[in-house]
């Protein structure tokens, strides 16, 4: 089956600078990699995702990369803020039933 | 609308003994999912279902059940609670299954005594 390695574990980042979290994927038949947002005592939201037909997609502050040779994909945050502070994780899917999650990464962004 | 909706939100359990939490959706999705959160662990597949009718072990069934009679309900059983059980239980759906976005419930927080 598919497996989700994503680092850091954990991120501190000073207001305003930027954020980068990175994922690996093992399946290469995995073709939707979505990124979902937990803040304390939340539920997981989707923030941003990507299909394996494009190697980039950006919405406002947040971007994610996909390079398919590597099977890794990225997420980078720039002017981070102190509300960009959760829990991130990274995902993939083959188009199956499932998804596969990392095991998060708590971002900290210091005032 | 409400989403996704699970009960309870806290339950504390002496080891051994059973439960049931449910999950609710009104957004007609096909596919549902019980997922556990352990610190450190991600997100982990417990049991998921295609449609009415339909189940499927995911990850890490061991020691849970699950049923859909109903297409906008999704129960996760436990019939002989361990410690190794505590955990954060989410409850999701989805329209098309692992490639559209899963909306998640708020949780539940299981302590196994």
């Amino acid at each position: 089956g598919e497996n989700v390695e994503q680092h850091p574990s954990t991120l501190s980042v000073q207001e305003g600078d930027s954020a980068v979290i990175k994922c690996t994927y093992s399946d290469s038949a995995s073709n939707y990699f979505p990124w979902y947002k937990q803040e304390l005592g939340k539920r997981p939201q989707l923030i941003i995702d990507i299909r394996s037909n494009v190697g980039e997609k950006k919405d406002q502050r947040i971007a994610v990369t996909l390079n398919k040779t590597a099977k890794h994909f990225s997420l980078h945050i720039t002017e981070t803020q102190p509300e960009d502070s959760a829990v991130y994780f990274c995902a993939a899917s083959n188009a199956g039933n499932m998804l596969t999650f990392g095991g998060g990464t708590r971002l900290m962004v210091k005032p | 609308n409400a989403g996704v909706t699970q009960t309870p939100k806290f339950r504390v359990l002496k080891t051994g003994q059973s439960m049931t939490l449910l999950c609710a959706q009104d957004m007609n999705h096909e596919y549902m999912y019980w997922y556990r959160q352990d610190p450190g662990m991600g997100l982990r597949l417990i049991h998921y279902s295609v449609g009415e009718g339909t189940t499927a072990k995911g990850e890490v069934p061991d020691g849970y059940n699950v049923s859909r009679l109903k297409k906008q309900n999704f129960l996760l059983g436990l019939e002989s609670a361990a410690p190794s059980q505590t955990s954060v239980y989410f409850c999701a759906s989805s329209s098309r299954g692992g490639n559209t976005e899963a909306f998640f419930g708020q949780g539940t927080r299981l302590t196994v005594v």
